[in-house]
């Protein structure tokens, strides 16, 4: 069954980097786009941007380029995200989930990021 | 991208159905057929609930449909059960490889 683990909760500095990762299993790893979406404690989704799996290109939403870094390591069916420069508004819950036609039918469990000084 | 706009709240009874709105763009959800809508209950991750603006994925009840004209997309739930009740989140493609979500609404099954 396709599953994606992430990493477990962190706490980072304000300033500080945050990677977490999204282990996938249950499915041809470089078949299917891999998107990072975020929630924010009681808000919403907010999409964030997607790494082809396959090519390792990647696509980002405006508010973080420049300080987003998707990557994968194919030989460990494992994505990444890291985001740099963390503010308090940061703080929030990380999900990866696997593309279908520009929808995410599998979820991770969810990453826990908490930016405090 | 500014956010879809969904209403933050919807409300029935169990056995009624209840529409869900999501208002776009002409660059969003008006120029492609890739709405989907998500449900989230609470400390989840959320589910696919509708794709490609009206596709279930296998295992969703027929309960669950969706539609769009224009630049807004629909959910609607029939047959309300208590289990429904959730957080409700449209997405649409927006064009140069970028989504954008919608604010989301919270379904209560009165």
């Amino acid at each position: 069954q396709v599953q994606l683990v992430q990493s477990g909760a962190a706490v980072k500095k304000p300033g500080a980097s945050v990677k977490v990762s999204c282990k996938a299993s249950g499915y041809i790893f470089i078949d299917y786009d891999i998107h990072w979406v975020r929630q924010a404690p009681g808000q919403g989704l907010e999409w964030m941007g997607w790494i082809n799996p396959n090519t390792g290109v990647t696509h980002f939403s405006q508010k973080f380029q420049g300080r987003v870094t998707m990557t994968r390591d194919t030989s460990i069916t494992t994505a990444y995200m890291e985001l740099s420069r963390l503010i308090s508004d940061d703080t929030a819950v990380y999900f990866c989930a696997r593309d279908i036609t520009a929808a995410a039918n599998f979820w991770g469990q969810g990453t826990l990021v908490t930016v405090s000084s | 991208q500014s956010a879809l706009t969904q209403p933050p709240s919807a409300s029935g009874s169990p056995g009624q159905s209840v529409t869900i709105s999501c208002t776009g763009t002409s660059s969003d959800i008006g120029d492609y057929e890739f709405v989907s809508w998500y449900q989230q209950h609470p400390g989840k991750a959320p589910k696919l609930m509708i794709y490609e603006v009206s596709k279930r994925p296998s295992g969703v009840p027929d309960r669950f449909s969706g539609s769009k004209s224009g630049n807004t997309a629909s959910l609607t739930v029939s047959g309300l059960q208590a289990e429904d009740e959730a957080d409700f989140y449209c997405s649409s493609y927006a064009g140069t490889n970028t989504w954008v979500f919608g604010g989301g609404t919270k379904l209560t099954v009165l």
